[in-house]
């Protein structure tokens, strides 16, 4: 499959605590992008982080890319109880074309 | 305007019914796509529009129809579902891709609430 693999496939942690959610795939990318989808509803874009780039910041999310060994991390510091929601890793290979990982479920505990 | 809408929110059809969905977007994107998600699944892409012109099929049943009427606007028909087709149906757009604009990338896609859809 070329899906990305997330893991953890569930992650609870208590508010404050960070939360690291990590994202391997198979195939060349141009770009992979993270979402987080609140139960039931549309997903909400988070960041991009394209393939020429190791790092990127936006408030309190940390994303890291290693193309060698295909794979990404979201990280999310000082966690509140308003992040629990699935977040799904993206990756953007071909025109027009987006492909989900299986994404994890994320439970932060006030 | 950064809303994608989708009506219905709910829609509950049986196999013989014929129905549409619609998305609407205000963001001047030229790309726009459906997606299927049944639950604890990611979404999985259905078709893609650019320009509207269908550009990506990936092979999904012909009782699943798409239309793009002009640039805002997508439509989803649907004619003799079956049960397993029952899933939250989500509407994107973006800018095509290679296309530069948005701070978050040229292909960062911006999702409407989805429908829930049952078939009986």
């Amino acid at each position: 499959s070329q899906q990305g693999e997330e893991d953890p496939q569930a992650l609870s942690i208590q508010e404050g605590e960070n939360a690291t959610m990590n994202c391997s795939y198979k195939t060349s990318i141009n770009n992979l992008q993270w979402y987080r989808q609140n139960s039931g509803r549309g997903l909400v874009h988070l960041i991009l982080i394209r393939s020429n780039e190791r790092e990127k910041h936006s408030g309190r999310l940390r994303v890291t890319l290693d193309t060698s060994k295909k794979s990404s991390s979201l990280l999310i510091t000082a966690s509140r109880a308003a992040d629990t929601a699935s977040y799904f890793c993206a990756k953007s290979a071909s025109y027009g074309k987006l492909t989900f990982g299986q994404g994890t479920i994320l439970t932060v505990h006030p | 305007d950064t809303e994608v809408t989708q009506t219905p929110k709910h829609l509950v059809m049986g196999m013989t019914n014929k129905k549409s969905l619609k998305c609407e977007q205000h963001m001047g994107h030229r790309a726009m796509y459906w997606y299927k998600q049944k639950a604890k699944k990611p979404p999985e892409l259905m078709f893609v529009y650019s320009y509207e012109k269908l550009s990506i099929n990936e092979s999904v049943p012909s009782r699943f129809s798409p239309e793009c009427p002009n640039s805002s606007l997508l439509n989803l028909h649907l004619h003799a579902l079956q049960p397993e087709d029952s899933a939250l149906y989500l509407c994107a757009s973006s800018h095509p891709m290679g296309l530069a604009g948005g701070s978050s990338g040229p292909d960062t896609q911006y999702f409407g609430p989805g429908t829930r859809l049952t078939v009986l």
